[in-house]
């Protein structure tokens, strides 16, 4: 099961930073963070991960409150090739599974 | 980076007929590979944890004997959908974990559109 909660849709204005939040308070201390996105009828692109500590990539941020109970995915620049379904994934490290939530409906508007 | 083809993109069929769908890693090899299902509108809902030389093992509620698993290498694990009917029309993904550490991330094939006439 997900143990993850995202809000369902979210807009943002080209060229500015999208901000996707992802609840996660059941977080345990060996559990990581995973983002994810889906362009429509396509396979989740892999955007970066994280256990704790704030992550950067060529593609976003990764932000991690202390308590692990929530991060936030920001995308600094969005453009409109960033519309998609954005996944929040908690997995145990060594553990197999990703249980995917229902996801954020990002739409980024020109 | 991690590269997971899957193969064919889109397949139609008749009600009764099985259909193989094929899941490669090009470029690192899988002990381990997933299959999920998507329909409209839906998130992604894992079916079942494909291993390399063992049983796959299916998540509560997916029918072992109509979505059968083989995992015959290391880069290579098939779906195959025996006897369809057109509930069984859905977007079928697959995904590996590439990399040698243990919170590497999963990569995901493209999927394929299965449609049941």
């Amino acid at each position: 099961d997900a143990k993850t909660t995202q809000p369902p849709s979210m807009d943002c204005a080209e060229g500015r930073a999208a901000n996707l939040p992802c609840n996660h308070s059941t977080i345990s201390g060996n559990e990581y963070v995973y983002w994810y996105r889906q362009i429509h009828s396509q396979g989740p692109q892999y955007i970066i991960h994280g256990l704790k500590n704030n992550e950067t990539n060529e593609m976003a941020s990764l932000i991690i409150t202390e308590d692990r109970k929530s991060s936030t995915l920001i995308l600094p620049h969005a453009t409109l090739r960033d519309t998609a379904v954005y996944y929040c994934i908690v997995r145990v490290e060594g553990g197999n599974q990703f249980y995917f939530g229902t996801g954020t409906s990002l739409t980024v508007i020109p | 980076g991690a590269v997971v083809s899957q193969h064919p993109s889109r397949v139609i069929c008749k009600s009764g007929t099985s259909v193989k769908i094929e899941c490669r890693s090009l470029d690192f090899q899988a002990t381990t590979m997933f299959w999920y299902r998507q329909f409209p509108k839906q998130s992604l809902m894992l079916m079942a944890t494909s291993n390399e030389g063992s049983k796959a093992t299916y998540e509560q509620g997916v029918e072992k004997d109509k979505f059968l698993i083989n995992h015959a290498s290391l880069t290579l694990s098939t779906l195959t959908v025996t006897s369809a009917h057109p509930e069984d029309s859905s977007f079928y993904i697959c995904s590996a974990r590439g990399g040698g550490r243990s919170n590497s991330p999963l990569h995901f094939g493209n999927g394929t559109r299965l449609t049941v006439t």
